[in-house]
């Protein structure tokens, strides 16, 4: 079992809609979740991350964790074709461990 | 501005060649990362430093070696470049204490 999954997708969501992007981790220990988006051919960057205390909305992007199920997710609200990257879910064990991330076109 | 950069961007080299490819950050950062990573696919860890004359080898076993003499600099270097080394090399750094990645354009290399 991969330490972190993501389903690779590729998801599609119209404009305007949520778009939900999930990310499962097999380490229980685990502290903090990290999301970051990686538009094709660039490097990722940071979007958000959230601490094991709790979930976290900033603008558009909320991203919550369960921890009995041990899956983080990320939503994006009023999403925009401007959206449309791969999403990778990282978690925070003996060292950051990155998802295969999911990839997300949102259509005009 | 504080940022990280790598240099060179892309690189198209023989086999056979020894390449450097380098990495600095002007954040202070202790921490620095190597990732390797091929078009679609995940990143895999290669190499870390958590500061000077500190580093380790990551979960992808990798022919490439590092160095880390000064906080800012993190070169990797490749002494015999082979066709399975083209790949994407990311650079990242980070606070102590922090796993808030932050990383570089990448540098794009092709072995023929």
């Amino acid at each position: 079992q991969k330490e972190v999954e993501q389903n690779s997708g590729p998801l599609s969501v119209p404009e305007g809609a949520i778009a939900s992007l999930n990310c499962t981790y097999s380490d229980r220990g685990s502290q903090s979740f990290f999301w970051y988006r990686q538009y094709s051919g660039k490097s990722p960057e940071l979007i958000m991350f959230i601490y094991s205390n709790g979930d976290k909305e900033d603008g558009r992007f909320t991203a919550q964790l369960n921890k009995a199920s041990q899956y983080v997710s990320l939503l994006i609200r009023d999403s925009q074709p401007s959206d449309s990257a791969t999403y990778l879910c990282a978690v925070n064990g003996r060292q950051l461990t990155f998802g295969s991330g999911t990839q997300l076109t949102v259509l005009p | 501005e504080a940022d990280i950069y790598q240099t060179p961007r892309y690189l198209v080299i023989g086999t056979g060649k020894k390449i450097t490819l380098e990495c600095s950050q002007t954040m202070g950062h202790d921490k620095m990362y190597w990732y390797q990573q091929d078009p679609g696919m995940e990143l895999h860890l290669i190499h870390y430093s958590y500061g000077v004359n500190s580093t380790e080898k990551g979960d992808l076993s990798s022919e490439s070696t590092v160095s880390r003499i000064r906080t800012e600099h993190f070169p990797l270097t490749l002494e015999s470049a082979r066709p399975s080394h083209t790949s994407q090399y990311l650079c990242a750094s980070s606070a102590s204490g922090a796993n808030v990645l932050t990383f570089g354009a990448g540098s794009r290399l092709t072995v023929l």
